[in-house]
């Protein structure tokens, strides 16, 4: 069935450091991909998503490249703030529009 | 403002009782789902709803029921019945056919 493998964490990186979390995943067809974003005791946040092979999502600075071949959606950031500290989760669409998720990789920056 | 509500935000929860957590939506969408949240373990789909009246299990239904009396309305009952239901879990909706969801902030359920 389809899945999400995501790289596990924590990560910890200083405030302007390079950021890339992989993904990858397996599925049926072309599925949408999603990243998600969550802060402590809150719900998910969309941050960014692709719906066809080659699409670049992008949004507040993240990015991450629909990847047919390699079967990937990594996330990356050229300059982490203290404020992306959280757990994000990549995802994608099910086949009865819900969505299958990674198990989450938590970030922290330090200042 | 827009948006999906989910009521308590904590709630706790003696072993053997049944308790409902709400979950109402504003923004016009048809599906509605229920998925739960385990540290470490990602989100796992417990039930869905794409129209009025109509509901189908997800991949750990046992131990929960929900209804969808309304378009706006998706609550999830914890039934006795569930053994380990000490979780945070989130209601998300979508326009139907897109799979692109918004959540609410979540209830975190603790049994004592």
């Amino acid at each position: 069935g389809n899945s999400v493998t995501q790289m596990e964490g924590p990560v910890t990186l200083s405030e302007e450091a390079f950021l890339t979390i992989n993904c990858t995943y397996t599925a049926t067809g072309y599925p949408s991909l999603f990243w998600y974003v969550q802060y402590p005791g809150e719900g998910l946040q969309l941050l960014l998503k692709a719906t066809k092979a080659d699409d670049k999502g992008s949004n507040k600075g993240f990015e991450a490249t629909y990847r047919k071949e390699t079967t990937s959606f990594h996330l990356e950031k050229g300059s982490v703030q203290v404020s992306d500290s959280a757990v994000y989760f990549c995802a994608l669409g099910g086949s009865q529009g819900n969505l299958i998720f990674g198990k989450g990789t938590k970030l922290s920056v330090k200042p | 403002d827009g948006g999906i509500t989910q009521s308590p935000k904590y709630l706790f929860r003696k072993e053997g009782q049944n308790v409902t957590l709400s979950c109402e939506q504003n923004l016009n969408h048809d599906a509605m789902y229920w998925y739960r949240q385990d540290p470490g373990q990602g989100l796992r789909l417990i039930y869905y709803s794409q129209i009025v009246n109509d509901f189908q299990k997800g991949d750990i239904a046992e131990g929960y029921s929900v209804s969808r009396e309304k378009k706006e309305s998706f609550p999830l009952t914890v039934t006795s019945a569930q053994k380990n239901p000490t979780a945070f879990y989130l209601c998300a909706s979508s326009m139907s056919g897109i799979t692109e969801a918004f959540f609410g902030q979540g209830t975190r359920l603790t049994v004592v």
